[in-house]
């Protein structure tokens, strides 16, 4: 049982490039989150996914897409990368209102 | 829009020392709050709380929530350097189900 995984766990990009972040979780759970995570800042919510085929904006959605591929798996993509999104990236996941279960993280750093 | 605000910032205790974090929130629709510890990696869960003057413990650590003052509080207890972290809290409500509002986060030391 993994719990929350995700890929990669580092990653450097030029400024415009693009990539995907991956998140899976093994729980079962119906929900699923992307968080930034920025010093000084706590935990911003990018995007999230209250089920399978939903996703909703956060608080800071602007420069990312999402997909909810199935129940266990939800991915966050970058299109044209910028400085601005140099952060600490952390899925999670939740089973309705109880606790959320966070992945290990992916460091990001956009040169 | 939902809003949570913890103090202080930051906090540099020695070992043995009894700390008191808080987290103080404005929101359309309570639902629960929670408080995670973040050391080097994932955030891990503290407590949920979601009624008013319950106190959960675990160890040395204990939280109550206060829904007419809107506010909780994390209490640590006889301090140890393991105990550094940051310390999250998060407002679960509004109008999306499970959606989590996070606070800027309590940065504590602990020094031997």
């Amino acid at each position: 049982n993994a719990g929350v995984t995700q890929t990669p766990k580092f990653q450097v990009l030029k400024t415009g490039q693009s990539m995907t972040l991956q998140c899976a979780q093994d729980m079962n759970h119906n929900s699923m989150y992307w968080y930034r995570q920025d010093p000084g800042m706590g935990l911003r919510l990018i995007y999230y996914s209250a089920s399978e085929g939903t996703t909703d904006k956060g608080e800071v959605p602007n420069g990312y897409n999402v997909s909810r591929l199935n129940k266990r798996e939800f991915s966050l993509r970058l299109e044209s990368a910028a400085p601005s999104q140099t952060s600490v990236y952390f899925c999670a996941s939740s089973e309705a209102l109880y606790e959320q279960y966070f992945g290990p993280g992916t460091r990001l750093t956009v040169t | 829009e939902d809003k949570v605000v913890q103090s202080p910032l930051s906090l540099v205790v020695h070992e043995g020392d009894t700390v008191t974090l808080n987290c103080s929130y404005e929101v359309t629709n309570f639902r629960s709050l929670l408080w995670y510890k973040q050391e080097k990696k994932a955030p891990t869960f503290l407590f949920m709380l979601t009624s008013s003057g319950i106190e959960k413990k675990s160890g040395r650590l204990s939280s109550i929530l206060d829904k007419k003052e809107l506010f909780s509080i994390l209490n640590i207890t006889a301090t140890q350097t393991g105990d550094s972290a940051i310390y999250l809290c998060g407002h679960a409500g509004g109008t999306s189900y499970g959606k989590l509002t996070f606070g800027q986060g309590t940065i504590l030391t602990v020094h031997p």
